[in-house]
């Protein structure tokens, strides 16, 4: 596609409930990486893959988020157990490669809301 | 552990002013520092990206300068437009690949 696309672009869920966010990435980018942005703030690092592979998940907060990118193309960003701490805007990024100094493209986000 | 922030936090001036936009890092070694743009509800958009090796990269009206050694950027935009309504984030990238984003500068364009 021409950008990097996320969907759902909203999603509410219940407390307790577990939710899936979809990343499709800019064609041929191998690098991709999920960002949260909470209200008022810059975006958080959360986890980035180069090709199929997590090469940093460093930025977790914990084991109830998991991501896959099993093909090396669209990555799914996986939420258990849900908390009303989660509510977030989850941001997708792609770039052509993160071992060159090359720019990310960025998705609109996910705004997940947790009632 | 590096840290980004942005001065001022928001900012409100006439149409066709000149501003500048203000970001700090604390940690020089750094591969770039990108500058980006967000319209409420939607995502960011790249504006300008810097290497760590240049000191300043323009598109249009915008200019971005970059000073590692002493860990500063600025956003310089010329005869402001109300469109340029937005937040406005900076972002720089280490040897981690990650990157650390200030909290963003929210500026506002008045007719």
């Amino acid at each position: 596609g021409a950008g990097v696309s996320q969907t759902p672009s909203n999603k509410v869920t219940e407390k307790g409930k577990y939710v899936e966010l979809r990343c499709d990435p800019i064609s041929g980018h191998t690098a991709l990486y999920w960002y949260r942005q909470s209200l008022g703030q810059g975006p958080e690092f959360l986890i980035y893959f180069q090709g199929t592979g997590a090469a940093d998940d460093s930025g977790l907060p914990n084991d109830r988020f998991f991501a896959v990118r099993p093909e090396g193309s669209v990555s799914t960003l996986k939420i258990q157990r849900t908390e009303r701490g989660d509510s977030a805007v989850y941001l997708c990024a792609s770039s052509s490669d993160i071992r060159v100094k090359t720019e990310a493209f960025f998705g609109q986000g996910t705004r997940l809301t947790v009632v | 552990k590096q840290e980004v922030t942005q001065i001022p936090a928001a900012l409100s001036v006439p149409e066709g002013e000149n501003l500048v936009l203000n970001c700090s890092f604390t940690d020089s070694a750094i591969y770039n520092l990108q500058w980006f743009r967000q319209d409420p509800g939607k995502g960011l958009t790249s504006l300008l990206l810097i290497q760590s090796s240049q000191r300043e990269q323009t598109s249009g009206r915008l200019n971005a300068s970059l000073d590692k050694s002493s860990g500063r950027s600025t956003l310089y935009i010329a005869a402001s437009q109300p469109g340029d309504s937005a937040t406005y984030l900076c972002a720089v990238q280490g040897g981690n690949y990650q990157l650390i984003w200030g909290a963003g500068t929210k500026l506002i364009i008045k007719p």
